[in-house]
Parts: structure tokens; sequence; C-alpha cells
């Protein structure tokens, strides 16, 4: 089954303490993406990946690092875990060239609290 | 910067009512708009439009784009409880080398029986 699987899906850590949220797609995407989403501010992009070793920073990146290692893993890693990243947050792939189709897929969500 | 707001924030209709979601936008190099419905878990895409005029439709949704004033609608008719969802604009622009899809905040449609 096509899919884009984020773990944790919920998690609840303390101001400081390195925690790293997996992503991994099934779908040989070139095309990788982080978002948080917090209430009435949609979706806001993090970081992207076109494709292997090829990241970018999206609308939100302070606090964040990200990796593209493989083509299939795209890991949002949070060095220093602060409050203010308590939020819900998505992973999701598509082939390059996706806003010719639409076809963005999303990861389930993971619910991070910061303390 | 890019931008992309909806309205209403939030709406409550009973069954059977007709709504319509707006979705305005301001972005670097227009490629395409695109809707996603997030009921509980990840958003699930809808329609994607790109040319002004041309209604897409699923069922009881469609959507139009206006390129002239920069906006979109997204029309739900007859409407269900499992409408109950969070409906996403988002718009997808070259303002940089990535493809970049800019989201809107959302409007939040509960559908009471």
């Amino acid at each position: 089954e096509a899919q884009v699987t984020q773990n944790p899906r919920y998690l609840i850590t303390v101001t400081g303490k390195k925690l790293t949220v997996t992503c991994s797609q099934n779908m040989n995407h070139e095309y990788m993406s982080w978002y948080r989403q917090d209430p009435g501010l949609g979706l806001r992009q993090i970081y992207y990946s076109m494709n292997v070793e090829v990241t970018d920073k999206g609308d939100v990146p302070e606090g964040y690092k990200v990796s593209r290692k493989e083509k299939r893993n795209f890991p949002l890693i949070l060095e220093s875990p602060s409050p203010n990243q308590t939020s819900l947050y998505f992973c999701a792939s598509s082939f390059i060239g996706f806003a010719n189709t639409g076809e963005l897929f999303f990861g389930e969500g993971s619910r991070l609290t910061v303390l | 910067e890019d931008k992309v707001v909806q309205s209403p924030l939030s709406l409550v209709v009973h069954e059977g009512d007709t709504v319509t979601l707006n979705c305005s936008y301001e972005v670097t190099n227009f490629r395409s708009l695109l809707w996603y419905k997030q009921e509980k878990k990840a958003p699930t895409f809808l329609f994607m439009l790109t040319s002004s005029g041309i209604e897409k439709k699923s069922g009881r949704l469609s959507s139009i784009l206006d390129k002239k004033e920069l906006s979109s609608i997204l029309n739900i008719t007859a409407t269900q409880t499992g409408d109950s969802a969070i409906y996403l604009c988002a718009v997808g622009g070259d303002n940089n080398a990535g493809n970049m899809l800019t989201f809107g905040g959302g409007t939040r449609l509960m559908v009471k029986p």
C-alpha cells in the first residue's frame, strides 16, 4: 500500500531534549516536505527536499533540521525543542511537479507537545 | 511573501444545506490552486485548479477558479454530517527553486444532523 509513515504519532517531551520525528515513503517520490499545523494558521512549510542530499528551508525553519540521505526517508530533527514547537506535524511527499497533479501525499501526522 | 486567506474561519450548517467556502491568494507566478479535506487525520486531496472559469466537480462538491479575482470557491451541496472537516486551500507558485505550496488557515465546517 502506497503510504507516508511518520513516527512517533504522539510525543510529550521537555524543553531542550533532542528528538527526531521520522518520515518514510514507499512511492519512490523525489519530493518530501515537513509542515506544521497550528490552529488558524493552516499548514506552514518547515523544510522540503527535492531529492537525495537536496534540502531547503520553507517558511518556518527556525529550530528544526532535516536530512535526506536516502530517497525514502526525511527525518525532522528538533535539536533543542521549546514550547513554541508544540504543534501537529505532517510529512508529505510527491513526484516532482506535484503542482501539476495535486497529488501531495500526507502522513498521518505527529502531535508533539513540549513542556 | 505568498499569502492565502480562507473564509469563513468556521461554519455550522444543517444537513441538506449548501455551503460556499472561499479562498483568495497572492502568490508569485501562480501555477495551481488545490483544495484538501482534513478530517481527523491527514489532508486528502479534493481538486486542483489551474484554469479560470472551468468548474471541477466530484459528486456534491465543486470548485472553480477566478484568476482575475485571485480567488476560488468550493461549493458543497446537500451537505451531510460526513462533510464535517477542515477544508484547506493551497496555492502552488514559483517563488523559489522548490515546489512551494502555501496553505490558507482553513475553514472548519460542521454539519449538524
